[in-house]
């Protein structure tokens, strides 16, 4: 099946500091993939779209100079937490889109703790 | 742009009894939709999917659901329900031309008791 992986699963920074996740499709390749953000005990927000060789997309209200998108390879998105701040502590989840363009795939997300 | 609607926040039920958790959505566009279940701290595991053809879609556990287009709904359903099923349960759909890119219901917690 399709396999996508997030690292590091948690983490814990310190507040003004830049966190980098990985989002990595195993056994497929993603021109697609799809960043979302859970707060506890709610749904999952879509932040972005990342499309492989060109800029993200980004929903209203998310802030691109904060949450910087790298969709470099057809198998790895990154998601750069930037000047982290304690609100932006959260559940980050990524989703990748198999090339039969149907459904997307998630990873088991990361935890960010912003001390 | 789509919407999901997860009719209960909270579904209590007793062990070995059925359950039913509703979803309606809202698209003016074909649309593919989704049952996850989410254990604490963990990432999203797919349950089933209705992309096109059956109606009734089986998936894993023993759940199953089925779409009704005219009432545009997706409700998930299962026989008889175990403790381990306890978790929260999200429906999500997305438009069949933005495949991939899916709007989430606000979650149902489903709470088996012994």
């Amino acid at each position: 099946g399709a396999v996508v992986s997030q690292h590091p699963s948690w983490v814990i920074c310190k507040s003004g500091t830049s966190v980098k996740i990985e989002c990595r499709s195993l056994d497929f390749q993603a021109t697609t993939m799809f960043w979302y953000r859970q707060f506890p005990k709610q749904s999952l927000m879509l932040m972005a779209t990342s499309n492989e060789g060109s800029k993200a997309t980004y929903e209203q209200g998310v802030e691109k100079d904060k949450f910087l998108i790298n969709h470099a390879s057809l198998t790895l998105s990154t998601l750069t937490v930037t000047s982290a701040h304690p609100e932006d502590s959260s559940f980050y989840i990524c989703s990748a889109l198999t090339r039969m363009n149907t459904e997307a795939f998630f990873g088991q997300g990361t935890r960010l703790t912003v001390v | 742009a789509q919407s999901v609607t997860q009719l209960d926040s909270q579904v209590p039920v007793f062990e070995e009894a059925p359950v039913e958790l509703r979803c309606n959505y809202s698209s003016s566009v074909s649309v593919y939709l989704f049952w996850y279940v989410q254990y604490p701290n963990q990432g999203l595991q797919l349950l089933l999917k209705y992309l096109s053809g059956s109606t009734l879609v089986k998936g894993i556990n023993g759940f199953e659901a089925e779409f009704n287009k005219s009432q545009t709904s997706f409700h998930l359903r299962k026989p008889s329900v175990h403790i381990s099923d306890t978790a929260e349960y999200f429906c999500a759909v997305s438009e069949t031309t933005n495949a991939g890119k899916s709007t989430f219901g606000d979650g149902t917690t489903l709470t088996v008791k012994p």
